[in-house]
């Protein structure tokens, strides 16, 4: 089991550009959930699919952020455009079931916009 | 706002020693986990704690539950420098899918 795969693991991107993170979730997990990771916010949930279905989008901070689930086995998380105070490490995580199921992360996607 | 609040932020100890974290929560829960996190990587789940259980452990580590003081307490004994990592506590706020993590607390183990 090749666990949760993010790419890229660096990003770093001028303003106003578009940026695509990738995840791909372990195989057979229903669950798959988008975090951003600051110093000064911690662990932020933004969004989070069952069955690639969003189900609770409310963290997502803006309209310039979007999320799809298009299969069982691929997610994309977009930012469109891109400001500096998006700079922050974004984490995919996947798990079998609902909050009782212990989440299996990706090593996450380093975003520096400048 | 945080539904769990890690504390202390920062703990450092020597090889050998025992270390406790603490975790507060706000709202009712159906479980409670524990994750660390090295520098530069994902989340790895440590331990769950059901609402109905007190106390679980698992090798090295030892978590307690206290639902009536909304609030967790995670001890690794024995410490070692690979313990050096920052630690989470995340709930399901009011039984709900989605998982809620505190701001963590960094331990250093210092050999």
């Amino acid at each position: 089991d090749a666990g949760v795969i993010q790419s890229p693991r660096h990003e770093v991107t001028e303003m106003g550009q578009e940026v695509t993170l990738r995840c791909k979730p372990i195989s057979g997990h229903d669950y798959l959930f988008w975090y951003r990771q600051t110093m000064m916010r911690g662990l932020e949930l933004l969004i989070y699919f069952n069955n690639n279905v969003p189900i609770d989008d409310s963290g997502m901070p803006e309209d310039r952020f979007s999320a799809k689930m298009p299969n069982a086995s691929f997610s994309t998380l977009k930012i469109q455009p891109s400001e500096p105070r998006d700079s922050a490490v974004y984490f995919c995580a996947s798990s079998f079931a609902r909050g009782s199921s212990p989440l299996h992360f990706g090593n996450g996607t380093r975003l520096t916009v400048t | 706002s945080q539904q769990g609040e890690e504390d202390p932020q920062a703990l450092s100890i020597q090889e050998g020693e025992n270390a406790t974290m603490n975790c507060s929560y706000k709202t009712s829960i159906n479980n409670l986990q524990w994750y660390r996190q090295n520098s530069g990587r994902g989340l790895v789940h440590l331990i769950l704690i059901r609402s109905n259980e007190r106390e679980k452990h698992s090798g090295r580590l030892r978590v307690t539950l206290d639902t009536s003081k909304k609030s967790s307490s995670l001890l690794i004994t024995a410490s070692r420098a690979a313990d050096t990592a920052s630690y989470f506590c995340a709930t399901d706020p009011g039984g709900s899918e989605k998982l809620v993590f505190g701001k963590g607390t960094k331990l250093t183990v210092n050999p």
